[in-house]
Formats: C-alpha cells, sequence, structure tokens
C-alpha cells in the first residue's frame, strides 16, 4: 500500500479552468510539500505545508492534519500549468521524505 | 547563481562500470538528498545527509554509496552499474528535511546503463 495517493493521476482540462489535485498519506507527518516537475524535468518546490494554508499567485494548498489530506488548487489555469504535480510527506520523527507518484496536468488552449 | 549544481546531465555507461554522480550546493544547506525517478514509479530515496560526516539510507540504497566530507558537496557512487541503476537522479538540498525544509532540486542526470 502506498502511503502517499495522489488523485487523479491524469487530469486534462481547458484554460481558464479551476483545477483541484488532492493528496492522501496514512501516517502522521510534520510535513507536507507540492512539487511541480516541468516537460522538461526540471523539479520546482512550490509549498510546504505543516498547518493550515498558503497562497502564492494562483496556486493555494491547503492541508487538514487530522484527516491525513491536503489540496493544490490552480485558479484560472494556463496551459503553462501543465506540468506533473508531485505531493511528498515528512513522516513524524523521521528525517525521510515519501513521495506520490503524481498528477499529470495537461491544460488545454 | 545560488543553487543546487548537478553533474553530468546525461551518462552512459557499460554494465559493471563505477561513475560518481557529482552534487553542490552554495546554499549552505545542512539537509542534502539523492532520489531516483522511474517511470510509474515516481521520486525514491536513495540515501541522505543531515550535515556533514552524516549519512543514511533511504529507501533504495542497495548498489549506491554517498559521503559527506563538506557541507558544499554530496555525491553519490555507482559501485558496479547495472541496467536496473538506468533512471533519472536528483540531488536536493533542504535547511532541514522536516518543516523548516523548503527543498531546492538539481537538474537531474539521465543515466542510462547498458
Amino acid at each position: 500500500k502506498n502511503e502517499v495517493e495522489q488523485s487523479p493521476q491524469n487530469l486534462t482540462a481547458q484554460e481558464g479552468e479551476f483545477i483541484t489535485i488532492n493528496c492522501s498519506y496514512s501516517v502522521g507527518i510534520s510535513a507536507l510539500h507540492w512539487l511541480q516537475q516541468h516537460p522538461g524535468g526540471g523539479i520546482v518546490s512550490l509549498f510546504m505545508l505543516s498547518s493550515g494554508k498558503k497562497k502564492h499567485g494562483r496556486l493555494i494548498a491547503t492541508i487538514n492534519i487530522q484527516e491525513k489530506h491536503s489540496s493544490l488548487h490552480i485558479t484560472a489555469s494556463h496551459p503553462r500549468d501543465s506540468a506533473v504535480y508531485i505531493c511528498a510527506v515528512i513522516p513524524n520523527r523521521d528525517d525521510k521524505i515519501i513521495f506520490g507518484k503524481g498528477t499529470r496536468l495537461h491544460i488545454l488552449p | 547563481n545560488a543553487g543546487v549544481t548537478q553533474t553530468p546531465k546525461f551518462q552512459v555507461l557499460k554494465t559493471g562500470q563505477s561513475m560518481t554522480l557529482q552534487c553542490a550546493q552554495d546554499m549552505n544547506h545542512e539537509y542534502m538528498s539523492w532520489y531516483r525517478q522511474d517511470p510509474g514509479m515516481g521520486l525514491r530515496l536513495i540515501h541522505y545527509s543531515v550535515g556533514a560526516g552524516i549519512t543514511d539510507q533511504g529507501e533504495v540504497p542497495n548498489g549506491y554509496n554517498v559521503s559527506r566530507s563538506t557541507t558544499e558537496d554530496f555525491p553519490l557512487r555507482l559501485l558496479s552499474a547495472a541496467p536496473s541503476q538506468t533512471s533519472v537522479y536528483f540531488c536536493a538540498s533542504s535547511y532541514g528535511a522536516g518543516p523548516v525544509g523548503g527543498y531546492t532540486f538539481g537538474s537531474g542526470t539521465r543515466l542510462t546503463v547498458v
């Protein structure tokens, strides 16, 4: 059983749509990360969360520690948002990071 | 530019050869780590270090060695390359693995073992 599950695995949407990507995990954590991997392969850290909500531009990340769930939202999506979005968690009392398998997002113009 | 420098970008090895993937950061980050990314598997942690002189194993450490003699450098050594080690490798650094850490990734090394 994967400790970090993302849904959907693949998502295609029209430009301008509101996008939600979900991440569920099964272990107690000290932090959760959202990463973006561009088609060229580079990986960028978007958010690190331990509680509540963070916003950066059109991206919003939320986390519910009790429900072991996080969401990444993209408002007014654009073709340049097309990428793989990866959720990763740091388990409590651990230095290791566990990754989800990613959500491949494709925004059509 | 500050960041994580990873070399080489591409490498082809023959089975049984050894090589070292280099990773250097200039942000004075304590935490450095190596990952491999395979289709359908996502990123998996190979080895990590919480500071100079300290290393530990991740999820898939077999066939790889690391050392951390300085804060800046964290090389990954393949001892005897095998086709199963064909993958894309990423190095990353952060202030810490937990709540204080925001990750900076290198640009990746695409390794093919034939």
